[in-house]
């Protein structure tokens, strides 16, 4: 059974920066891809980016392209997801999460950060 | 970008009756290589993250209940839920995932109540 526990809420001003980490246990870590998938307020949800962390290798959603940095560390099964440029429509739960095998469908998911973007 | 549409966008079902959901995809997501369609399905509760309940359109994952079943292929799909329990009152989404572009796309949703 996969776990992945993130770190704490954040507060940030309009045109800042934000990296929200994201720790596996109990899979194995550097096979499979790390997704980062956001929610807004009474929204839906929205995929960010993804790493296929044994091999370094991060693809992004367009809509994020240039603003989004994802990266791991496979020595400590930690991925995190760097958004720049932050604005109020940022604001939202950002889910980090783990595809196995296929990486078709997302298996097992964090439990959730807070990011509030607000002057 | 692919496009997932849901239908309906909120569906209220009495207790032990049956509830359909269903999603339509822009394009379509049946790969010829496996014959597998690229579709799951997640239910989300307040205050909690999505859980998946289905994977290739029809594969239910290990502890979701068996009222629980998924069908279609292509471009159309249905979350059927076949006798209605007070603990499903939750949010169900698609989810494609196009294999070309390695991109995911959600459903808008469907919000699930008891009538």
């Amino acid at each position: 059974q996969v776990q992945l526990v993130q770190s704490g809420a954040e507060v940030k001003k309009p045109g800042s920066s934000v990296k929200v980490s994201c720790k596996a246990s109990g899979g194995t870590f550097s096979s499979y891809t790390i997704s980062w998938v956001r929610q807004a307020p009474g929204q839906g949800l929205e995929w960010m980016g993804r790493i296929i962390p044994i091999l370094g290798i991060a693809n992004y959603a367009q809509k994020f392209q240039g603003r989004v940095t994802i990266t791991a560390d496979k020595s400590t099964s930690t991925a995190y997801m760097e958004l720049s440029s932050l604005r109020s429509e940022d604001t939202a739960v950002y889910y980090c999460v783990y595809s196995s095998g296929s990486m078709t469908h997302f298996d097992y998911w964090g439990q959730g950060t807070l990011v509030t973007v607000s002057s | 970008d692919i496009v997932m549409t849901q239908s309906p966008d909120s569906l209220a079902v009495s207790l032990g009756e049956r509830a359909t959901i269903n999603c339509k995809s822009s394009q379509s997501v049946l790969y010829s290589s496996n014959n597998k369609n690229y579709l799951a399905w997640y239910q989300q509760k307040p205050g909690q993250p999505p859980k998946l309940l289905i994977y290739w359109a029809s594969t239910r994952e290990s502890g979701v209940p068996d009222r629980f079943s998924g069908s279609g292929s292509g471009t159309d799909f249905t979350l059927t839920i076949s006798s209605l329990q007070a603990e499903d009152v939750a949010v169900y989404y698609c989810q494609q995932y196009y294999s070309t572009s390695l991109m995911y796309t959600f459903g808008q949703g469907t919000k699930l109540e008891i009538k």
